[in-house]
């Protein structure tokens, strides 16, 4: 099956740094990837939708310059949440379409970020 | 606004009984996706329906997409404990060409032995 991963799937930074999330599709090549928060015993929030050669497609009230998104290649998408802030910790998930069908998408195991 | 309804949220049953998770919509979806995470973890896809009326078996799981592609349901047959999780219906909109999938608000199933 399609495999996603996630690096680190913890992290715990002081306030006013920048952290980087990693998500790689590793036996699929992925033109698009997603990235979602999730609050405890809450559903999943899309952020924004990562292109690859393109500039991410934001979700309205998500913003742009606090969560850099990068898609470097089709394996390979970052997250980086830019002067984080005790309010920006929460669960992080990315996920990546497999295949020719558009409406399959696979998640990677999350990244659970804490800023102190 | 395409929303899903998902319903109930919170459910909390013994080993054995029955249940079902449903999912509503007043929109029609192009495709339904069903979901279970565990916590701490992402979510993993259980199963994918396209077409209305579709019916897919999963051992003790039952998916049903509704005739007008609008709603969907879970049904669980004598629930285990291992059944207990965040169950999450996902959908994408016929028009949509980007393969952005709507959420549901969850259920969070607990079973308990």
């Amino acid at each position: 099956g399609a495999v996603v991963s996630q690096h680190p799937s913890w992290v715990i930074c002081k306030s006013g740094t920048s952290v980087k999330i990693e998500c790689r599709s590793l036996d699929f090549q992925a033109t698009t990837m997603f990235w979602y928060r999730q609050f405890p015993k809450q559903s999943l929030m899309l952020m924004a939708t990562s292109n690859e050669g393109s500039k991410a497609t934001y979700e309205q009230g998500v913003e742009k310059d606090k969560f850099l998104i990068n898609h470097a290649s089709l394996t390979l998408s970052t997250l980086t949440v830019t002067s984080a802030h005790p309010e920006d910790s929460s669960f992080y998930i990315c996920s990546a379409e497999a295949g020719s069908k558009t409406y399959e998408q696979y998640f990677g195991p999350g990244t659970r970020l804490t800023v102190t | 606004t395409q929303l899903l309804e998902q319903s109930p949220q919170f459910l909390s049953i013994q080993e054995g009984e029955n249940l079902t998770v449903y999912c509503n919509s007043s929109s029609v979806f192009s495709s339904l996706q069903w979901y279970r995470q565990e916590p701490g973890e992402g979510p993993v896809l259980l199963v994918t329906v396209v077409t209305g009326g579709e019916v897919k078996k999963l051992k003790r799981l039952t998916f049903q997409f509704g005739d007008a592609r609008k709603d969907s349901s879970l049904h669980i047959t004598a629930a285990q404990p291992g059944d207990t999780g965040l169950y999450l219906c996902a959908g994408t909109h016929g028009s949509s060409n980007t393969g952005k999938l709507i959420f549901g608000q969850g259920t969070t199933l607990q079973v308990k032995p």
